[in-house]
């Protein structure tokens, strides 16, 4: 069964404090690997998306990466206003699968100043 | 250029009840995706809307319906409502056919709870 998990569920930072969100993810074939930003009460905003191992995207402080099992999104040198939930998702390959996707439980970053 | 909005933002219903929920898309889509997001976990999707037919459905019981219209606007329909029904209704956009990998844009969502 195709299946995210994001790890922390919480990460509490310093601001300036550089750090690493994980997301594992299991698939039968991977067209694509999404990261959003959600702020309370707001919908997701995308910010990358991913499509084979190796691949990285940067804007800002951010930076995502993959490889065949896991995403990662590098916050470097964080500011108050990076405080949000970020949340992954995959798209999987299969004629079943037009194009939903599969989100991880997200992760809550809270950047003190 | 308008992105994903939804309508109503704010709704308050009893169990049994019947909600009628709206998305309009963004400029260039013609694909929409519904999903619900309970709180504190990620979106689970619902279906998704393609040339105006369901081309993708979620684990989620019939009580559940949609529409696509033809300037590729949507409805979502959730019959004989459930306290477990409350959540936040969150609907997305993308270009291309419904095999697409193009991203998903998502609206503000609708927050429905049921008393």
């Amino acid at each position: 069964e195709d299946q995210v998990t994001q790890s922390p569920e919480a990460l509490r930072l310093q601001e300036g404090e550089s750090s690493s969100l994980n997301c594992s993810y299991t698939v039968s074939g991977l067209r694509g690997l999404f990261w959003y930003r959600q702020d309370p009460g707001k919908g997701p905003e995308f910010l990358f998306t991913l499509y084979s191992a190796g691949e990285e995207k940067e804007k800002e402080r951010l930076k995502a990466t993959l490889t065949k099992k896991e995403s990662f999104l590098h916050i470097t040198a964080p500011k108050p206003e990076d405080s949000a939930t970020y949340l992954c998702a995959v798209q999987a390959i299969g004629s079943s699968n037009t194009g939903k996707l599969i989100f991880g439980q997200g992760t809550t970053l809270q950047v003190k100043p | 250029d308008a992105g994903v909005t939804q309508s109503p933002t704010h709704l308050i219903k009893t169990r049994g009840q019947q909600v009628t929920l709206r998305c309009s898309p963004k400029s260039g889509h013609d694909t929409v995706s519904w999903y619900q997001q309970a709180l504190g976990q990620g979106p689970q999707f619902i279906f998704q809307y393609y040339e105006e037919e369901e081309r993708q459905r979620g684990n989620f019981p019939d009580r559940f319906s949609g529409h696509q219209f033809p300037n590729y606007s949507s409805e979502l329909n959730v019959n004989a409502l459930l306290l477990g029904d409350s959540a936040l209704y969150l609907c997305a956009s993308s270009r291309g056919t419904a095999y697409s990998n193009q991203p998903q844009h998502f609206g503000d969502g609708t927050r429905l709870s049921i008393l």
